[in-house]
């Protein structure tokens, strides 16, 4: 059964950081491994996607990097902004169970 | 948002009601799901159908009961629930089960 664990569970921080956010996750067959975020009350807004056979996948300000043998992926967020305060989660998508399993997430607040 | 809608979006029903939630994808995938996600733990994966198909059931109470007439639209029957349903449902579609998944905003349910 997979599980995944984000670290830290929260996270506050001055606006222009940069930070790093960590996903781990015990069944390293995966087929790829999806970062979100979550506002409050809301839906899921997906915010990068990287496919097993590769190792980062950049978007904006975001990146992101996975190191599948070692069960590991990381979520870079560079100056880091107020409208950037949301939940991410990490979601492993394990083929052998065809489902995707989530992290409790982490939860950043980011201080104007 | 708009590629995945849910309503309604807010529900508070009493133990015995029988009521429905319904999800409709706009971006033309062949796969559904429904999720739980209650407070402090991760989403739960219920349901996934492909090609209007059921394809993981993930030992839901048969209080909930899906139906996916079509792969545009998925509703999620509700009966007899318990004051521990109360939760926020969300709903995700994919171009097939290995793809991205995208989030509709979700219904917020309260059993009373």
């Amino acid at each position: 059964k997979q599980e995944v664990t984000q670290i830290p569970a929260a996270l506050s921080v001055p606006e222009g950081e940069n930070l790093v956010l960590n996903c781990s996750f015990t069944d390293s067959a995966i087929y790829n491994l999806q970062w979100f975020r979550q506002d409050p009350g809301k839906g899921l807004t997906s915010l990068l996607l990287i496919q097993s056979s590769q190792r980062e996948q950049t978007s904006g300000r975001l990146n992101a990097s996975l190191d599948k043998s070692s069960g590991r992926s990381t979520l870079y967020i560079a100056a880091s902004q107020p409208g950037d305060s949301a939940t991410y989660l990490c979601a492993p998508h394990s083929g052998g169970y065809q489902k995707v399993t989530f992290g409790i997430g982490t939860k950043l607040q980011v201080i104007p | 948002e708009t590629g995945v809608t849910q309503t309604p979006r807010h529900l508070v029903m009493g133990m015995t009601n029988k009521k429905s939630l319904k999800c409709e994808q706009h971006l033309g995938h062949n796969a559904m799901y429904w999720y739980k996600q209650s407070a402090k733990k991760p989403l739960e994966l219920m349901f996934v159908y492909n090609f209007k198909e059921q394809t993981e059931n993930n030992s839901v109470p048969s209080r909930f009961s899906p139906e996916c007439p079509n792969s545009s639209h998925l509703f999620l029957h509700l009966h007899t629930l318990q004051p521990e349903d109360s939760a926020l449902y969300l709903c995700a579609s994919s171009q097939d089960v290995g793809g991205p998944q995208y989030f509709g905003p979700g219904t917020r349910l309260t059993v009373l």
